[in-house]
């Protein structure tokens, strides 16, 4: 079974902090993504990567950055912490095979972040 | 960008009945619908999905349909069972080989009274 940790299941920072929130997937997998989850709102794509070094910006990337120097391994990061962005943060990655055509998705067990 | 809208935001059902879930999506070069379950305080986990040549897969006491000229894909739970309460989402993407991401739906909390 693929494996998607993400390093913190709780965490609370002050206004104005910077936080770096890590994500591993073991699977070899191009493509990971990070997700927040809000009460309401389901859950909304910040920031995708395809590959190493590449990134792109999903639908709510305001206030937040990414950096993947190595395959396994996605950041996601608050520059200057804001309340607005206490929420639960959901890292996943895809895979497609090229043999079976079988795509999927697995996801991290996610960081409730607070910000105060 | 894709659009994703689920509905109801809110089920429940008596213990044995049937429960829907309906979603609509917008972009027509979505092709993959996966669902999702999440319980309380834990990741969301795959539970079924379907690829738009297909129109139903079912899986025991899990169906989904796929309607791709309305654009719309529903989630049928028959016999519901206590453990099948939690919070399920609907998503749509493309599963081409690019990463796009999944748009998800708001989420639907389906409550299985006894």
């Amino acid at each position: 079974d693929v494996k998607v940790t993400q390093s913190s299941r709780y965490l609370v920072k002050r206004t104005g902090e910077k936080v770096f929130l890590e994500c591993v997937q073991d699977m070899d997998h191009e493509n990971m993504f990070w997700y927040r989850q809000d009460p309401g709102l389901g859950l909304r794509l910040i920031y995708f990567s395809y590959d190493v070094k590449m990134k792109e910006k999903g639908d709510i990337p305001e206030g937040y950055s990414v950096s993947r120097e190595k395959k396994e391994r996605f950041s996601l990061i608050l520059e200057s912490a804001s309340t607005n962005q206490t929420s639960m943060y959901l890292c996943a990655s895809s895979y497609l095979s090229q043999n079976t055509g079988k795509y999927g998705y697995t996801f991290g067990s996610g960081t409730r972040l607070t910000v105060v | 960008g894709e659009n994703v809208e689920q509905h109801p935001s809110t089920l429940s059902v008596q213990e044995g009945d049937s429960a829907v879930i309906k979603c609509t999506y917008s972009d027509s070069a979505s092709n993959y619908f996966p669902w999702y379950k999440q319980e309380l305080g834990k990741r969301p986990q795959l539970i079924i999905d379907i690829r738009s040549n297909v129109g139903e897969k079912k899986d025991q006491r899990i169906a989904v349909t796929l309607n791709k000229t309305a654009k719309h894909f529903s989630l049928h739970i028959t016999e519901t069972q206590p453990e099948d309460s939690a919070v399920y989402f609907c998503a749509a993407g493309y599963s081409g080989g690019g990463a796009d991401g999944l748009t998800f739906g708001k989420g639907t909390h389906l409550i299985i009274q006894p």
